[in-house]
């Protein structure tokens, strides 16, 4: 069990570019969330995936926001022409609820900082 | 609105004494309350989490403390240690249709210090 992985760790970028990070949930898991955590607060939900299907998106989630899990294994999220308040930490989830298994699995994150 | 309420937002305890973090809730569809800790920098790592059929549960020097009619529930840290320096949350979810867990919905979070 390696735990959650994400990738890159930090980015920096110019408003108005794009970018897209990588999960990596933990093996078997089926559930894949993504969180995004602002400095001070709390993570707010974006979304989350049973298998490869996207179930819910948060208001959060604007259409420059898109998530994809093609296979049901890693996921990437993709923020298209960034803006500075796309600034903070994007954190990666998964679960196993299908064993009865609540529990949610953070990875380290990927902290943003748009410039 | 804000679903999960935190407090208190700063905390300064010596060593060897008990913090005490309080959360309180609305939804009372809400089924499975976790704690996570945060040190700066990594993500948030699962310390304990509890059911409302049970009043509280402990794990080490951990326990969560339940109170269903009251909508609230607590954090208590005994022997805290240096090492114990870091940001909480509290955080709940609820029982979705089909039996599964929905998203979690975070407290703004508590940043425990304690002092040598």
């Amino acid at each position: 069990d390696t735990g959650v992985s994400q990738n890159p760790r930090h980015k920096i970028t110019k408003r108005g570019q794009n970018v897209t990070f990588r999960c990596d949930p933990i093996s078997e898991h089926n559930r894949l969330y993504w969180y995004r955590q602002t400095l001070g607060q709390g993570p707010e939900f974006l979304t989350y995936f049973q298998n490869e299907a996207q179930l819910e998106k948060s208001r959060l989630l604007s259409d420059r926001f898109s998530a994809e899990r093609p296979k049901g294994s890693f996921s990437t999220l993709e923020i298209q022409r960034t803006e500075q308040g796309d600034s903070a930490m994007y954190l990666c989830a998964s679960s196993f609820p299908d064993r009865g298994q609540w529990e949610q699995y953070f990875g380290p994150g990927t902290r943003l900082t748009v410039t | 609105q804000q679903q999960v309420k935190q407090s208190p937002q700063s905390l300064i305890v010596q060593k060897g004494g008990i913090s005490i973090i309080n959360c309180a809730y609305e939804n009372t569809a809400f089924d499975y309350f976790p704690w996570y800790q945060q040190f700066p920098g990594k993500g948030p790592a699962l310390l304990i989490a509890i059911r409302p059929d049970v009043s509280e549960k402990k794990e080490g020097r951990f326990t969560i403390s339940f109170n269903k009619s009251a909508k609230q529930f607590s954090l208590h840290i005994m022997d805290s240690q240096p090492g114990d320096s870091a940001t909480y949350f509290c955080a709940a979810t609820y029982r979705e249709y089909g039996g599964s867990q929905g998203n979690l919905i975070f407290g703004k979070g508590t940043k425990l210090s304690v002092k040598p």
